[in-house]
Protein backbone atom coordinates (compact mmCIF):
# COMPACT_ATOMS: atom_id res chain seq x y z
CA UNK A 1 0.00 0.00 0.00
CA UNK A 2 0.77 3.64 0.39
CA UNK A 3 3.35 4.99 2.18
CA UNK A 4 4.02 9.24 2.99
CA UNK A 5 6.61 10.06 4.80
CA UNK A 6 6.85 13.76 6.62
CA UNK A 7 9.85 16.10 7.31
CA UNK A 8 10.19 18.18 9.90
CA UNK A 9 8.21 16.47 12.69
CA UNK A 10 8.50 20.18 14.07
CA UNK A 11 9.52 23.71 12.51
CA UNK A 12 10.24 26.91 14.19
CA UNK A 13 10.57 30.33 12.30
CA UNK A 14 9.95 33.70 12.65
CA UNK A 15 7.48 35.98 11.80
CA UNK A 16 7.31 36.84 8.49
CA UNK A 17 9.63 34.20 7.56
CA UNK A 18 9.03 31.51 5.19
CA UNK A 19 7.93 27.68 5.99
CA UNK A 20 8.39 24.45 3.75
CA UNK A 21 7.50 21.16 5.09
CA UNK A 22 8.12 18.02 2.54
CA UNK A 23 6.70 14.56 1.75
CA UNK A 24 7.53 11.89 -0.20
CA UNK A 25 5.13 9.21 -1.40
CA UNK A 26 5.50 5.23 -2.20
CA UNK A 27 2.61 4.69 -4.78
CA UNK A 28 3.62 5.85 -8.40
CA UNK A 29 -0.58 5.47 -8.97
CA UNK A 30 -1.37 7.67 -6.20
CA UNK A 31 -2.46 11.03 -8.28
CA UNK A 32 -3.96 13.39 -5.69
CA UNK A 33 -1.97 15.37 -2.54
CA UNK A 34 -4.01 17.29 -0.22
CA UNK A 35 -2.52 19.29 2.70
CA UNK A 36 -4.61 19.95 6.21
CA UNK A 37 -4.04 22.34 8.55
CA UNK A 38 -5.09 21.50 12.32
CA UNK A 39 -5.51 23.90 15.08
CA UNK A 40 -5.82 22.80 19.12
CA UNK A 41 -8.85 20.84 19.80
CA UNK A 42 -9.94 20.84 16.05
CA UNK A 43 -10.14 18.69 13.36
CA UNK A 44 -8.03 18.70 9.88
CA UNK A 45 -8.85 21.60 7.84
CA UNK A 46 -8.22 20.87 4.09
CA UNK A 47 -6.23 23.85 3.13
CA UNK A 48 -4.74 23.28 -0.40
CA UNK A 49 -4.71 20.26 -2.62
CA UNK A 50 -3.05 19.03 -5.95
CA UNK A 51 -3.18 16.82 -8.91
CA UNK A 52 -0.15 14.83 -10.49
CA UNK A 53 -1.27 16.82 -14.00
CA UNK A 54 -0.23 20.20 -12.04
CA UNK A 55 3.26 20.63 -10.87
CA UNK A 56 2.41 24.19 -8.73
CA UNK A 57 -0.59 25.52 -7.32
CA UNK A 58 -0.73 28.69 -5.36
CA UNK A 59 -3.85 30.00 -2.79
CA UNK A 60 -2.22 33.35 -1.32
CA UNK A 61 0.25 32.78 0.80
CA UNK A 62 0.58 29.22 0.53
CA UNK A 63 1.85 27.14 -2.20
CA UNK A 64 2.25 23.62 -3.03
CA UNK A 65 4.83 21.57 -5.46
CA UNK A 66 5.13 18.18 -6.91
CA UNK A 67 7.89 16.15 -8.33
CA UNK A 68 5.91 13.06 -9.88
CA UNK A 69 9.40 11.94 -10.83
CA UNK A 70 10.90 11.92 -7.47
CA UNK A 71 7.64 11.28 -5.77
CA UNK A 72 7.55 14.23 -3.44
CA UNK A 73 5.87 17.02 -2.93
CA UNK A 74 6.20 20.39 -0.16
CA UNK A 75 4.03 22.82 1.09
CA UNK A 76 5.14 26.67 1.11
CA UNK A 77 4.10 29.28 3.44
CA UNK A 78 4.97 32.33 2.66
CA UNK A 79 5.19 35.66 5.04
CA UNK A 80 4.29 33.32 8.15
CA UNK A 81 1.63 34.65 10.74
CA UNK A 82 0.87 33.69 14.62
CA UNK A 83 -2.17 32.29 13.23
CA UNK A 84 -0.25 29.77 10.42
CA UNK A 85 0.99 27.87 14.39
CA UNK A 86 -0.85 24.31 13.83
CA UNK A 87 -0.34 20.55 12.99
CA UNK A 88 0.62 20.23 9.26
CA UNK A 89 -0.60 17.01 7.62
CA UNK A 90 0.07 15.38 4.03
CA UNK A 91 -1.88 13.15 2.28
CA UNK A 92 -1.89 10.99 -1.01
CA UNK A 93 -4.31 8.64 -2.87
CA UNK A 94 -5.55 8.02 -5.80
CA UNK A 95 -7.95 10.49 -6.89
CA UNK A 96 -10.44 7.89 -9.01
CA UNK A 97 -11.38 5.11 -7.59
CA UNK A 98 -12.37 4.05 -3.57
CA UNK A 99 -9.17 4.51 -2.22
CA UNK A 100 -8.85 6.48 0.65
CA UNK A 101 -6.12 8.91 1.92
CA UNK A 102 -2.78 7.69 3.48
CA UNK A 103 -1.69 10.21 5.68
CA UNK A 104 2.03 11.98 6.37
CA UNK A 105 2.92 12.14 10.32
CA UNK A 106 2.20 15.38 10.71
CA UNK A 107 4.38 18.47 11.37
CA UNK A 108 4.03 20.78 13.88
CA UNK A 109 4.69 24.65 13.00
CA UNK A 110 4.94 27.33 15.71
CA UNK A 111 5.25 30.97 14.47
CA UNK A 112 7.47 32.75 16.66
CA UNK A 113 5.94 36.58 16.55
CA UNK B 1 -20.77 24.94 5.26
CA UNK B 2 -20.58 20.78 5.79
CA UNK B 3 -20.83 20.13 9.08
CA UNK B 4 -19.55 16.76 10.50
CA UNK B 5 -20.63 16.19 13.98
CA UNK B 6 -19.02 13.94 16.48
CA UNK B 7 -21.25 12.94 19.54
CA UNK B 8 -18.68 13.20 22.24
CA UNK B 9 -15.44 15.49 22.56
CA UNK B 10 -14.14 13.37 25.46
CA UNK B 11 -15.10 10.16 26.68
CA UNK B 12 -13.95 7.84 29.13
CA UNK B 13 -14.65 3.85 29.47
CA UNK B 14 -13.28 0.38 31.38
CA UNK B 15 -11.73 -2.35 29.68
CA UNK B 16 -13.85 -4.62 28.18
CA UNK B 17 -16.45 -2.31 27.53
CA UNK B 18 -18.32 -2.03 24.27
CA UNK B 19 -17.81 1.71 23.03
CA UNK B 20 -20.05 3.70 20.24
CA UNK B 21 -18.28 6.77 18.39
CA UNK B 22 -21.50 8.07 16.59
CA UNK B 23 -20.56 10.82 13.65
CA UNK B 24 -23.24 12.56 11.66
CA UNK B 25 -22.64 14.64 8.25
CA UNK B 26 -25.38 17.08 7.27
CA UNK B 27 -24.89 17.30 3.44
CA UNK B 28 -25.63 13.58 1.67
CA UNK B 29 -22.32 12.91 1.24
CA UNK B 30 -21.94 8.83 0.19
CA UNK B 31 -18.45 8.34 1.94
CA UNK B 32 -17.88 8.18 5.59
CA UNK B 33 -14.56 7.04 7.45
CA UNK B 34 -13.02 6.60 10.52
CA UNK B 35 -9.45 7.53 11.50
CA UNK B 36 -7.44 7.21 14.96
CA UNK B 37 -4.80 9.82 15.18
CA UNK B 38 -1.88 8.81 17.51
CA UNK B 39 1.69 11.10 18.19
CA UNK B 40 4.48 10.90 15.67
CA UNK B 41 2.09 8.65 13.70
CA UNK B 42 -0.50 10.83 12.02
CA UNK B 43 -3.86 9.68 11.12
CA UNK B 44 -4.52 6.11 10.32
CA UNK B 45 -7.45 4.85 8.50
CA UNK B 46 -9.75 2.27 10.76
CA UNK B 47 -13.04 1.94 7.93
CA UNK B 48 -14.63 3.59 5.83
CA UNK B 49 -17.97 3.32 3.82
CA UNK B 50 -18.98 4.09 0.53
CA UNK B 51 -23.04 3.80 0.86
CA UNK B 52 -25.74 2.54 3.44
CA UNK B 53 -24.80 -0.65 4.85
CA UNK B 54 -21.19 -0.94 3.12
CA UNK B 55 -18.28 -1.04 4.97
CA UNK B 56 -14.62 -1.80 3.79
CA UNK B 57 -11.34 -2.28 6.39
CA UNK B 58 -8.94 0.47 6.40
CA UNK B 59 -5.62 -0.08 7.62
CA UNK B 60 -5.71 -0.83 11.22
CA UNK B 61 -9.93 -2.78 11.50
CA UNK B 62 -8.42 -5.17 14.06
CA UNK B 63 -10.85 -4.59 17.39
CA UNK B 64 -12.95 -2.45 15.57
CA UNK B 65 -16.36 -2.49 13.62
CA UNK B 66 -18.48 -0.13 11.85
CA UNK B 67 -22.31 0.48 11.54
CA UNK B 68 -23.82 2.79 8.37
CA UNK B 69 -27.48 2.16 8.47
CA UNK B 70 -28.51 5.40 7.06
CA UNK B 71 -26.52 7.72 4.69
CA UNK B 72 -25.42 10.51 7.35
CA UNK B 73 -24.58 8.41 10.29
CA UNK B 74 -21.52 6.36 10.62
CA UNK B 75 -20.66 4.85 13.58
CA UNK B 76 -17.25 2.95 15.12
CA UNK B 77 -17.96 -0.01 17.55
CA UNK B 78 -15.12 -0.95 20.45
CA UNK B 79 -16.47 -4.60 20.60
CA UNK B 80 -14.38 -5.06 23.77
CA UNK B 81 -12.18 -1.62 24.76
CA UNK B 82 -8.39 -2.27 25.40
CA UNK B 83 -6.01 0.15 26.47
CA UNK B 84 -4.13 0.29 23.48
CA UNK B 85 -7.51 1.76 21.75
CA UNK B 86 -6.74 4.98 23.93
CA UNK B 87 -6.63 7.77 21.24
CA UNK B 88 -7.82 10.37 19.52
CA UNK B 89 -10.83 9.45 16.89
CA UNK B 90 -11.29 10.94 13.85
CA UNK B 91 -14.27 11.04 11.67
CA UNK B 92 -14.71 12.60 8.10
CA UNK B 93 -16.81 12.62 5.32
CA UNK B 94 -16.54 13.11 1.01
CA UNK B 95 -19.34 13.70 -1.40
CA UNK B 96 -17.92 11.21 -3.87
CA UNK B 97 -14.64 9.44 -3.98
CA UNK B 98 -12.26 12.15 -5.83
CA UNK B 99 -13.85 14.88 -3.79
CA UNK B 100 -11.94 16.23 -0.80
CA UNK B 101 -12.80 15.11 3.14
CA UNK B 102 -14.74 17.38 5.65
CA UNK B 103 -13.44 16.27 9.24
CA UNK B 104 -15.07 16.40 12.54
CA UNK B 105 -13.42 17.97 15.86
CA UNK B 106 -12.70 14.71 16.99
CA UNK B 107 -13.34 12.33 20.32
CA UNK B 108 -10.60 12.06 22.87
CA UNK B 109 -11.41 8.50 23.88
CA UNK B 110 -9.91 7.11 27.09
CA UNK B 111 -10.07 3.38 28.60
CA UNK B 112 -9.26 2.93 31.64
Amino acid sequence: GENVEQHPSTLSVQEGDSAVIKCTYSDSASNYFPWYKQELGKGPQLIIDIRSNVGEKKDQRIAVTLNKTAKHFSLHITETQPEDSAVYFCAASIWTGRRALTFGSGTRLQVQP
Amino acid sequence: DVKVTQSSRYLVKRTGEKVFLECVQDMDHENMFWYRQDPGLGLRLIYFSYDVKMKEKGDIPEGYSVSREKKERFSLILESASTNQTSMYLCASSRQSNQPQHFGDGTRLSIL
